[in-house]
């Protein structure tokens, strides 16, 4: 079985800052890697999504790179803001079309 | 913008009832998922479904949950009778077609309390 696992649990950045949301998974047999954001008690919000071809992808102020090899993918935010703050999950799939998911990311941006 | 439906939103029982919940996916989508997701944990799966079969239920109690699509569009996930231990956010996500190709899409879950 896939396991994910995402380092650190949490995390507290003062605004402005960068900062690196870290993935690791056992299997590198992945089709893709998805990046989700979780707002307390609400549903996932999809950010980005690389495909096992792909090295990385950006969005905005977001960037996430994949090394399949290793095993690991980063989520990197840009001059945080304090709407950043939220619970980023990411999600890998593989044979079977499941996905496996990691515990998360607490985010708090002090503003 | 297309988004998941998911209804009722919360959901508060006593242990041995029965409890329903409804997915209405992204138009068009024909790979549907039902999640659950524990606090503090990644979603877990329990059922996938391709238009209206179940691709994968590995995961699924079926002593207690039951989960149909009957016409591969919206979808129902039940659980009777349900337990302490089955409080949980329930979530439902779609995707075009199958995850190895495409995003995931989730709905804003119902929240289960089992007292």
């Amino acid at each position: 079985k896939q396991e994910v696992t995402q380092i650190p649990a949490a995390l507290s950045v003062p605004e402005g800052e960068n900062l690196v949301l870290n993935c690791s998974f056992t299997d590198s047999a992945i089709y893709n890697l998805q990046w989700f954001r979780q707002d307390p008690g609400k549903g996932l919000t999809s950010l980005l999504l690389i495909q096992s071809s792909q090295r990385e992808q950006t969005s905005g102020r977001l960037n996430a790179s994949l090394d399949k090899s290793s095993g690991r993918s980063t989520l990197y935010i840009a001059a945080s803001q304090p709407g950043d703050s939220a619970t980023y999950l990411c999600a890998v799939s593989r044979t079977g079309n499941q996905f496996y998911f990691g515990t998360g990311t607490s985010l708090t941006v002090i503003p | 913008e297309a988004e998941v439906a998911q209804s009722p939103r919360y959901k508060i029982t006593e242990k041995s009832q029965a409890v329903a919940f409804w997915c209405d996916p992204i138009s068009g989508h024909a790979t549907l998922y039902w999640y659950r997701q524990i606090l503090g944990q990644g979603p877990e799966l329990l059922v996938q479904f391709q238009d209206e079969s179940v691709v994968d239920d590995s995961q699924l109690p079926k002593d207690r949950f039951s989960a149909e699509r009957l016409k591969g569009v919206d979808s129902t996930l039940k659980i009777q009778p349900a337990e302490l231990g089955d409080s949980a956010m329930y979530l439902c996500a779609s995707s075009f077609r199958q995850v190895r190709y495409n995003e995931q899409f989730f709905g804003p879950g119902t929240r289960l309390t089992v007292l």
